[in-house]
């Protein structure tokens, strides 16, 4: 099938711990994106790569580090979690950043920070 | 900073009834403006719009832009409750980072 991927689709963890999220898409997209969905359903954008490099970092913490293998993959690491990292992670990917393109979003990974 | 503003916050409707849905916006180098559906997971796309005036139609849903006014509306006519969801509403810029700025969203219920 053709999409955005994103693994794992859960993550419960302990406050303090270190976790990676995995986004990888087959669309042939070069640009791909990390959005938080917090409980309002607000979707705010993290980070946005182009052909690996990193193009869109908004205001997050350094805890978060996005790493783009390849064109494909978006990972998307976080150290020291904390209860406020709690929420719906979306990775989405789109086609050349300099077009007016639609996004197309993986089924996101739900963090719960205990 | 770029700025997305979605009315109502959420709508309770009957059945049959026709809705509408508003977006407007304040963006530097607006490119785009892009309507998603979003029920239980992730954000599915709906319409984008570039161009004033031209409405874009999929079956019972429309949509059209004013960028003199910065607005978009989203039409849903003859509402089913499979059309309850969150629709969310956002706005692509033409500057270097390309970057897409989202609404909080309406949440439309349709009820029997």
């Amino acid at each position: 099938d053709t999409a955005v991927s994103q693994t794992p689709k859960y993550l419960v963890t302990q406050m303090g711990n270190d976790k990676s999220i995995k986004c990888e898409q087959n669309l042939g997209h070069d640009t791909m994106y990390w959005y938080k969905q917090d409980s309002k359903k607000f979707l705010k954008i993290m980070f946005s790569y182009n052909n690996k490099e990193l193009i869109i970092n908004e205001t997050v913490p350094n805890r978060f580090s996005p790493k783009s293998p390849d064109k494909a993959h978006l990972n998307l690491h976080i150290n020291s979690l904390e209860l406020g990292d709690s929420a719906v992670y979306f990775c989405a990917s789109s086609l050349p950043s300099g077009g007016a393109y639609e996004q197309f979003f993986g089924p996101g990974t739900r963090l719960t920070v205990l | 900073e770029d700025k997305v503003v979605q009315s109502p916050l959420s709508l309770v409707v009957h059945e049959g009834d026709t809705v509408t849905l508003n977006c407007s916006y304040e963006v530097t180098n607006f490119r785009s403006l892009l309507w998603y559906k979003q029920e239980k997971k992730a954000p599915t796309f709906l319409f984008m719009l570039t161009s004033s005036g031209i409405e874009k139609k999929s079956g019972r849903l429309s949509s059209i832009l004013d960028k003199k006014e910065l607005f978009s509306i989203l039409n849903i006519t003859a509402t089913q409750t499979g059309d309850s969801a969150v629709y969310l509403c956002a706005v692509r810029n033409s500057g270097g980072y390309q970057k897409v700025t989202f609404g909080t969203g309406t949440k439309l219920q349709v009820i029997p």
